[in-house]
């Protein structure tokens, strides 16, 4: 079966500082990943998603980049922290191909992050 | 106009009430439709899944799907306390690669 890691639960960085949060699925290969933010009130925004290595999609320009280094690894990033960035960080995965069933997308445990 | 409209709540129902969740949405291009649950500090996690119009049920779940009106629903029947949760619909009109979400409603069951 397949599982999806993610990494730390828990997170307080000072402003200005860097970031960078790590998504893992076992179980599969070349799948979708993911990266969501969700604020409160506000829903999932997508902030990227890739198809495969070193094939990224950026949907909202901001302070944060994302790598995909190997197949099942995907990793998000900031080189200054800002306040605004604050939030819970979703990874997420679903069966590559962009017709791949949208029952497979299945979400990680999370990481908030405070900006302090 | 957003994709997709879900009430954000709160709402709170006794133990044992029938709860209503629902969606309104503005693309008629969607054909999957999705309920997810949010416990709190946890990421979502599918609940139920339909395709095209119709209802579908598990256990205490049913989701109904009126693509004629664009509007979803989740119906839980005698909720339980471990039901309060954050429910999210999600629509997609191809697949999982283009997932629209709503912002989620939260829920709670008081015992």
């Amino acid at each position: 079966s397949q599982t999806i890691h993610q990494w730390p639960a828990t997170l307080v960085q000072p402003v200005g500082s860097p970031l960078s949060l790590e998504c893992t699925v076992e179980g599969t290969s070349n799948p979708n990943l993911y990266w969501y933010r969700q604020a409160a009130g506000r829903g999932l925004q997508l902030l990227f998603y890739s198809v495969g290595i070193g094939q990224i999609s950026s949907e909202v320009p901001q302070n944060l980049s994302a790598s995909r280094p190997q197949d099942r690894q995907f990793i998000l990033s900031s080189k200054k922290l800002l306040l605004s960035d604050s939030g819970f960080y979703l990874c997420a995965w679903s069966w590559g191909g962009l017709l791949g069933p949208p029952e497979s997308y299945t979400f990680g445990s999370g990481t908030r992050l405070t900006v302090v | 106009q957003k994709e997709v409209e879900q009430d954000p709540g709160p709402l709170s129902v006794p133990e044992g009430a029938i709860v209503s969740l629902n969606c309104t949405y503005s693309n008629s291009a969607f054909q999957y439709f999705m309920w997810y649950r949010q416990y709190s500090r946890k990421g979502p996690e599918l609940l139920m899944y339909t395709y095209s119009s119709g209802n579908k049920e598990d256990g205490r779940f049913t989701a109904q799907v009126d693509k004629s009106s664009k509007y979803i629903s989740l119906f839980i029947r005698d909720s339980q306390p471990s039901d309060s949760a954050t429910y999210l619909c999600a629509m997609s009109p191809t697949g999982a690669n283009n997932l629209f979400f709503g912002t989620g409603t939260r829920l709670t069951v008081i015992p």
